[in-house]
């Protein structure tokens, strides 16, 4: 019930195109959905994050989708950049279990020039 | 930039040995955690703390221990490593009600011979 399912493992894009990585969730109780951004030698760094209250939300070129009855969420770069490369990963975490979150397996994105 | 830190950042040391991981954070964070995070990406929550004097283990099984005794400082010990202890260990602070705006440290990589 806790566990964050994400895909694709690795994923190559052209410049320009459109990134697109899936989560799925299984615990009804979440209500807090995370994207991270991690490049190499770093932490991960937050980048955008949904509640479940609304079905999407964008920010700059990074849009997340979030399906409830399907409970899954989905993170859209448009127009992705090289500097885009990086390991993405989703989370779910419910407020109430005091700020745990649970991370997907990681998505490896690199943007082609 | 990085309000969290983590020494060493790389450590070899060979099996059997004792060792600390060092984490503190300058944000005034209660709440911290430690991750593990495998060659293949994906984060395991090992311990977390709600503030001084509280400290939980995680999802995933370590022979690690942890300490608060001061809220900026959560540092994480074995005391015997092994080889399996291999991995990164990523440290993260977020403040209650923060909505799970993780800080992540840049981590320490551990190689146990």
């Amino acid at each position: 019930q806790q566990q964050v399912k994400q895909s694709p493992q690795s994923l190559i894009v052209q410049k320009g195109g459109i990134s697109i990585i899936n989560c799925a969730y299984e615990n009804t109780a979440f209500d807090y959905f995370p994207w991270y951004q991690q490049f190499p030698g770093k932490g991960p760094a937050l980048l955008i994050a949904i509640r479940p209250d609304v079905s999407e939300k964008k920010e700059g070129r990074f849009t997340i989708s979030f399906n409830k009855s399907a409970k899954q969420f989905s993170l859209h770069i448009m127009d992705s950049q090289p500097g885009d490369s990086a390991t993405y990963f989703c989370a779910a975490g419910n407020y109430n279990q005091g700020g745990k979150l649970i991370f997907g397996q990681g998505t490896e994105l690199s943007v082609k020039p | 930039e990085a309000d969290i830190y983590q020494t060493p950042r790389y450590l070899v040391i060979g099996t059997g040995k004792k060792i600390t991981l060092e984490c503190s954070q300058t944000m005034g964070h209660d709440k911290m955690y430690w991750y593990q995070q495998d060659p293949g990406m994906e984060l395991h929550l090992i311990h977390y703390s709600y503030g001084v004097n509280s400290t939980e283990k995680g999802d995933l099984s370590s022979e690690s221990t942890v300490s608060r005794i001061r809220t900026e400082h959560f540092p994480l010990t074995l005391e015997s490593a092994r080889p399996s202890h291999t991995s990164q260990y990523l440290c993260a602070s977020s403040v209650r009600g923060s909505n799970y705006g993780y800080t992540f440290g840049s981590g320490t990589r551990l190689t146990v011979v």
